[in-house]
């Protein structure tokens, strides 16, 4: 089956510095990605829409300026914390459609666990 | 919200027993799917019903879809201990958006 990889799976950081996360699809081109981030016993809460080629599309009350996607190839789409606070330690999870197959069809990432000190 | 609800939002049941956990949401809908989260890991996509239908079968798993009522239901039939997760519906819009509910935790009791 498809195969969703994210870099790190789990990252303690300082307050005030930034984080990036990979997410890669490792067996097909995903011109599209999804960012979820799942804080502590709650549920996903759709971030962006990471798009190859053009800029990520944000949920109501994202900050696009602090969550930075870049999605520079069909296989990568990589999500930046930037000046992280304890408040974004989070459970962050992609996802990718395959193509070929219905968008229905999503694959996730197995999360990263981010942790800012 | 993005959510729609679930419920119950915790469910403690014996090995054996069956598990159902519900699902409303609250807008126009191409699928429902259910997936499972053991704790602290990834998602596991579970079963997929379109909104054209009523009812799916997968092994263990029965789904039920009511798009009058905007709710679907999760049966877990001669549950096991391996069943303790969290299960969260999650309904997919026409972008290709997964909006998901916030979940049910089940603990299966060996």
């Amino acid at each position: 089956g498809a195969v969703v990889s994210q870099h790190p799976s789990r990252v303690i950081c300082k307050s005030g510095t930034s984080v990036k996360i990979e997410c890669r699809s490792l067996d097909f081109q995903a011109t599209t990605m999804f960012w979820y981030r799942q804080f502590p016993k709650q549920s996903l809460m759709l971030m962006a829409t990471s798009n190859e080629g053009s800029k990520a599309t944000y949920e109501q009350g994202v900050e696009k300026d602090k969550f930075l996607i870049n999605h520079a190839s069909l296989t990568l789409s990589t999500l930046t914390v930037t000046s992280a606070h304890p408040e974004d330690s989070s459970f962050y999870i992609c996802s990718a459609p395959k193509p070929g197959t219905s968008t229905d069809t999503q694959y996730f990432g197995p999360g990263t666990r981010l942790t800012v000190l | 919200s993005q959510q729609g609800e679930e419920d119950p939002q915790a469910l403690s049941i014996q090995e054996g027993e069956n598990a159902t956990m519900n699902c409303s949401y609250k807008t126009s809908i191409n699928n429902l799917q259910w997936y499972r989260q053991n704790s602290g890991r990834g998602l596991v996509h579970l079963i997929l019903i379109r909104s054209n239908e009523r009812e799916k079968h997968s092994g263990r798993l029965r789904v039920t879809l009511d798009t009058s009522k905007k709710s679907s239901s999760l049966l877990i039939t001669a549950s096991r201990a391996a069943d303790t997760a969290s299960y969260f519906c999650a309904t997919r819009r026409s972008t290709g958006k997964l909006i998901f509910g916030q979940g049910t935790t089940l603990q299966v009791k060996p």
